[in-house]
């Protein structure tokens, strides 16, 4: 299996512009992850799907941000419009379920709001 | 409630030496804690994990010591080399509450010199 694939793996953008973030989680895996890293604040949930439906988006820092899952092989994290405090590193993570508490990250997408 | 205290923030060994990494929690429905390590540009991975039946779990260099009473849980790396050099993080979850939530620990950059 290829792992947890997200894309782009850097993105450059300037303030005002909507931003998209991708990921594909590994097969057969039912939970969805969204993570934000910067160094002041570490690593923080933004939002979780359990089989596709959001569970708890309270990480979500404010409406300019909204995250998808279509289906199960697929999701977005979406920024509109973005900010220069939004730089930092955007992890998705999927885990298995089923007692298997394992969470599986991709390699991130680093985004820098200029 | 739902925080991961870890401590220290940085922390330099020489190789050889007992990397010691501390976390605490205040929720005593946690009843799952896995560290993580993460390399640079990286996404954090899995590297051991623990359950409050045991007091201890070792695997190879890595030991985590569990004090349930204490609601402390601790990260040895014995002999630790230059490879250990990473980011690690604790985490702590409830089994029960489902959706494998994880709430992280704020992280601890090891740096392990020759």
């Amino acid at each position: 299996d290829a792992g947890v694939i997200q894309s782009p793996r850097h993105e450059v953008t300037e303030m005002g512009q909507e931003v998209t973030l991708r990921c594909k989680p590994i097969s057969g895996h039912n939970s969805l992850f969204w993570y934000r890293q910067t160094m002041m604040r570490g690593l923080e949930l933004l939002i979780y799907f359990n089989n596709n439906v959001p569970i708890d988006d309270s990480g979500m820092p404010e409406d300019r941000f909204s995250a998808k899952m279509p289906n199960a092989s697929f999701s977005t994290l979406k920024i509109q419009p973005s900010e220069p405090r939004d730089s930092a590193v955007y992890f998705c993570a999927s885990s298995p379920g089923g007692g298997k508490n394992i969470q599986y990250f991709g390699a991130g997408t680093r985004l820098s709001v200029l | 409630q739902q925080q991961v205290k870890q401590s220290p923030q940085s922390l330099i060994v020489q190789k050889g030496g007992i990397s010691i990494i501390n976390c605490a929690y205040e929720n005593t429905a946690f009843d799952y804690f896995p560290w993580y390590q993460q390399f640079p540009g990286k996404g954090p991975a899995l590297l051991i994990a623990i359950r409050p039946d045991v007091s201890e779990k070792k695997e190879g260099r890595f030991t985590i010591s569990f004090n349930k009473s204490a609601k402390q849980f601790s990260l040895h790396i014995m002999d630790s080399q230059p490879g250990d050099s990473a980011t690690y993080f604790c985490a702590a979850t409830s089994l029960g509450g489902g959706g494998n939530k994880l709430t992280f620990g704020t992280g601890t950059q090891l740096k392990v010199e020759l």
